[in-house]
């Protein structure tokens, strides 16, 4: 079945520092979302990619989607106490109908 | 705002109990969801359902059940509980038909989460 990787499995950071979370998938997906769980939360949904090689933009968090559209990044700037938290992403495509398949989530740690 | 209302937040059963996940969502969405969160492993999907009465299995199926008897209502069940189901619950929503080939995939809304310990 589908597959999706994703590493750092945790990270800490000074704040200030940058920060980035790669997520890879064994198969060609059709879209991939990235979600942010806040500690004792629930995961809420930041954004989708679509297009191969997209880019997109909220404020200092970047996503890309890879060329072949199995690979995809989240990057954020500067990073601030409010970024604590999980960072999932989620693909779908291939046989999987849409269903989503979760990565094992980065755990991101900002020290004061 | 979507809601995905989850009926308890935490429990505490014993091994061989039946146990009952309630998830109701208010935005007429289509497709529910039930995942499991543990360290490391990040959200496991259990079961599906893509329309009233369908079910699907998901990638952990065992040990669980489903029913989806009305489109804003989907329960997990455990018919025997078992320790290693000790685990934090997600119910999830989103709308457009999943059961169809080519479906991308919309945006999945999330419910507060149930803690289930099992003793």
């Amino acid at each position: 079945g589908q597959q999706v990787m994703q590493i750092p499995q945790y990270q800490h950071v000074q704040e200030g520092e940058d920060f980035t979370t790669y997520c890879n998938s064994s198969t060609t997906l059709s879209n991939i979302q990235w979600y942010k769980q806040r500690p004792g939360g629930h995961p809420v949904f930041l954004i989708q990619l679509v297009k191969s090689g997209e880019v997109k933009k909220q404020k200092r968090l970047t996503f890309q989607f890879g060329e072949a559209k199995k690979n995809s990044s989240l990057h954020i700037t500067a990073t601030q106490t409010t970024d604590v938290g999980t960072y999932f992403c989620a693909g779908a495509g291939g046989t999987s109908y849409g269903k989503l398949t979760f990565g094992q989530g980065t755990i991101l740690t900002v020290h004061p | 705002d979507v809601k995905v209302t989850q009926s308890s937040r935490y429990l505490v059963k014993r091994t061989g109990e039946k146990v009952f996940l309630e998830c109701v969502q208010d935005m007429d969405h289509e497709n529910m969801f039930w995942y499991r969160q543990d360290p490391g492993l990040g959200l496991r999907l259990i079961y599906f359902s893509y329309d009233v009465k369908m079910k699907e299995k998901g990638d952990i199926p065992e040990g669980y059940s489903v029913s989806r008897e009305k489109k804003e209502r989907f329960s997990l069940i455990l018919e025997s509980a078992s320790t290693n189901q000790t685990s934090m619950y997600l119910c999830a929503s989103s709308s457009g038909f999943l059961g169809a080939q080519g479906y991308s995939g919309n945006t999945i809304y999330f419910g507060e989460g149930s803690w289930l310990t099992v003793v």
